[in-house]
């Protein structure tokens, strides 16, 4: 089983849709959890950061569930320009210092007119 | 405020051929990330430095690949002798215990 998974997409939706995300992790000891975006041909960039208690950023809404092992993010009111794939990310470790993250595959997002 | 710095952009190689990638990473970030990404496998992490010293090198493939952190500012990462199956995109990446930071990548195609 990959310590990471995400469903690789792509999700067609179009402008002003609500989408979500899931991933799921294998580690229960995983102690941070974030989604990148990477749009095509370009490196990964940190979208957001998931806190336990669930965190919002605009119209993106991050989710984590201990208890079976997943992180979701919702977007809401899709933009053409979300247009990108969305990585989750994983630090399966304990807090060391060290952030040695673990990407999935990535979710394929397009938003059409 | 410059971010990671990675070089060549584009790596057009034979097969057998050295290839040499480079990296400086953001001024003060203490930690250095060798990513290699392909649409079959995603992001895999190769290798990691803290402080100029290598932590963890299990994800390098083989012994083709060699990486160094000779200072704070610059790293490499040699692939000797390179194959068709190293094409790849290959991202650098820096932090001090924030978020990564990653260079524009290298996209290397061995012929």
């Amino acid at each position: 089983r990959k310590e990471v998974e995400q469903d690789p997409g792509p999700f067609n939706v179009p402008e002003g849709a609500t989408v979500a995300f899931n991933c799921t992790y294998s580690n229960s000891a995983s102690q941070s959890f974030f989604w990148y975006r990477q749009d095509c041909r370009k490196e990964p960039k940190l979208l957001m950061s998931v806190y336990s208690s669930g965190n919002e950023d605009g119209r993106f809404t991050a989710q984590l569930n201990r208890a079976s092992q997943y992180i979701s993010l919702l977007i809401r009111d899709s933009k053409l320009s979300d247009s990108a794939t969305y990585l989750c990310v994983v630090n399966p470790r304990q807090n060391t210092g060290f952030q040695k993250l673990v990407f999935g595959t990535g979710t394929r997002l397009l938003v059409s007119p | 405020d410059a971010g990671v710095i990675q070089s060549p952009r584009h790596e057009v190689t034979e097969m057998g051929q050295e290839v040499t990638l480079r990296c400086k990473p953001i001024s003060g970030h203490n930690s250095l990330f060798w990513y290699r990404q392909t649409m079959m496998r995603g992001l895999e992490l190769l290798i990691y430095f803290n402080n100029n010293v290598p932590i963890d090198d299990s994800g390098m493939p083989e012994d083709r690949f060699s990486a160094k952190m000779p200072n704070a500012s610059f790293s490499t990462l040699k692939i000797q002798p390179s194959e068709p199956r190293d094409s790849a995109v290959y991202f650098c990446a820096s932090n001090l215990r924030g978020p990564l930071h990653f260079g524009n990548g290298t996209r290397l195609t061995v012929t």
